[in-house]
């Protein structure tokens, strides 16, 4: 069955200093990876996705994500995280034999020291 | 453009009651999905609707659970009666095609 995991339930990382979110999936076959993020008393919104291609994606708000199918990972990272960056990121599967599904990980919180 | 909105921002009721819950989607958007994250956990496919029609509810999880979406425009969830696992934030998503989905702020139900 497919499942997402992210490890870290919450980070805390200086403001100004690099980012890396950590996350795991298990699929039979080329997955559709995403990573969201969801503000406070904001909706999920779409970071970036994968779904085929160079493996190193480019998303909104100077994020990034690697997919590594070696390790079936998709590590979210930033070089330099902002105050604004503090929210809850969750990253997850898309199913391919459905259009309905997206599979989540239980997230990660991330808290920015001033 | 709106985006997706949800109706109430939180509800808090007593086990037993019943609580709707309202998704207005982005306009023209004809596929319509529920999820939910219950106490922190992960976030859980709940159902699938194209325009009115359920293509998926196998993340429907009991008969308490009843989604409409009357003339394939905003959509209900009720939960009835409801009890205190039912408990989390509830999330609404569309989408015109594809994978790319665009998620509303969500519901934050509170079963006492």
């Amino acid at each position: 069955a497919q499942s997402v995991t992210q490890p870290d339930i919450h980070i805390t990382v200086s403001e100004g200093a690099s980012l890396e979110l950590r996350c795991n999936y298990s699929y039979g076959a080329t997955p559709y990876l995403f990573w969201y993020v969801q503000s406070p008393g904001q909706g999920l919104q779409l970071l970036l996705k994968y779904f085929s291609g160079d493996t190193l994606v480019q998303g909104i708000k100077g994020f990034e994500a690697e997919f590594k199918r070696s390790q079936s990972s998709f590590n979210l990272r930033k070089p330099s995280v902002h105050w604004s960056d503090a929210a809850e990121y969750f990253c997850a599967v898309g199913v391919v034999s459905s259009a309905s599904k997206i599979i989540f990980g239980s997230g990660t919180r991330l808290s920015i020291r001033p | 453009e709106a985006g997706v909105t949800q109706f109430p921002s939180h509800s808090v009721i007593e086990k037993g009651q019943t609580v709707t819950l309202r998704c207005d989607p982005i306009s023209g958007h004809d596929n319509l999905y529920w999820y939910r994250r219950v106490m922190g956990k992960e976030i859980k496919f709940l159902l699938h609707f194209v325009k009115e029609s359920k293509q998926d509810e196998s993340g429907m999880p009991n008969n308490r659970f009843l989604a409409e979406r009357t003339g394939g425009t905003y959509s209900t969830l009720k939960v009835q009666p409801a009890e205190l696992e039912d408990s989390g934030v509830y999330f609404c998503a569309s989408s015109p095609k594809g994978t790319r989905k665009f998620f509303g702020p969500g519901t934050r139900l509170t079963v006492l």
